[in-house]
């Protein structure tokens, strides 16, 4: 799988829209790109993925560049209750065999009033 | 719908004593098992996976074993505990051919 690579920390005010980027310049044309996020003491949960066009769904928006080699998820209007870190992985969809779904050090997002 | 179920959500051990955590999956059928430890302030560390009973990959040599007795029954073990050991593991599990993994409520392990 690609490496990815995020920023340790970010600040966003509440209200506003929460940017996080995530750089996978490796990455392969049937990977497709994951984010999930971890509040405090909770299991990860899935936010959105997508392989080169970009996606919304009612938690967020993910942009992926032409070159996809870095994309961006959007948390339109941030809430507190979005202080969180945020995973990007970078995975293929290998049909048949397990896949080992390793996750990096992430962004801890701390939003703000 | 799926669940995913682990427990228990808290356990404070003796070290040298075992361990035995449990995790099971409703819903669904093989799906691809994962357990997952985090260490305080840190990062996820898969330790195990697994694509089907009695089959476990291991990302990390360490004092902890896993087994999968049953297709949707995962189980964390160690025969004596460590310091070390200490942290919040999760278990996880995704379809085998699908996109998103779900992950358990976690147990936070405190080793004394």
């Amino acid at each position: 799988d690609a490496k990815t690579t995020q920023p340790p920390s970010m600040d966003c005010a509440e209200g506003r829209a929460a940017n996080l980027p995530c750089n996978h310049s490796t990455i392969s044309g049937n990977e497709y790109v994951y984010w999930y996020r971890q509040i405090h003491s909770q299991g990860p949960q899935y936010i959105i993925h997508g392989l080169k066009n970009n996606e919304t769904n009612e938690m967020a928006s993910l942009i992926i560049t032409e070159d996809r080699k870095s994309s961006t998820l959007i948390l339109p209007h941030a809430t507190l209750r979005d202080t969180a870190v945020y995973y990007c992985i970078v995975r293929s969809l290998n049909t048949g065999t397990a896949s080992k779904l390793t996750f990096g050090t992430g962004t801890r997002l701390q939003v703000t009033l | 719908s799926q669940t995913i179920h682990q427990w228990p959500a808290t356990l404070v051990q003796p070290v040298g004593s075992p361990l035995s955590l449990e995790c099971t999956v409703e819903g669904t059928s093989n799906p691809n098992l994962y357990w997952y430890r985090q260490a305080a302030g840190r990062g996820l560390q898969l330790l195990f996976y697994s694509v089907g009973i009695g089959q476990i990959s291991s990302e990390v040599p360490q004092n902890l074993s896993a087994s999968r007795p049953q297709d949707r029954q995962f189980i964390l073990s160690s025969k004596k505990l460590l310091l070390s050991d200490s942290g919040f593991y999760l278990c996880a599990w995704r379809v085998s051919s699908g996109t998103e993994a779900f992950f358990g409520q976690g147990t936070r392990l405190t080793v004394v």
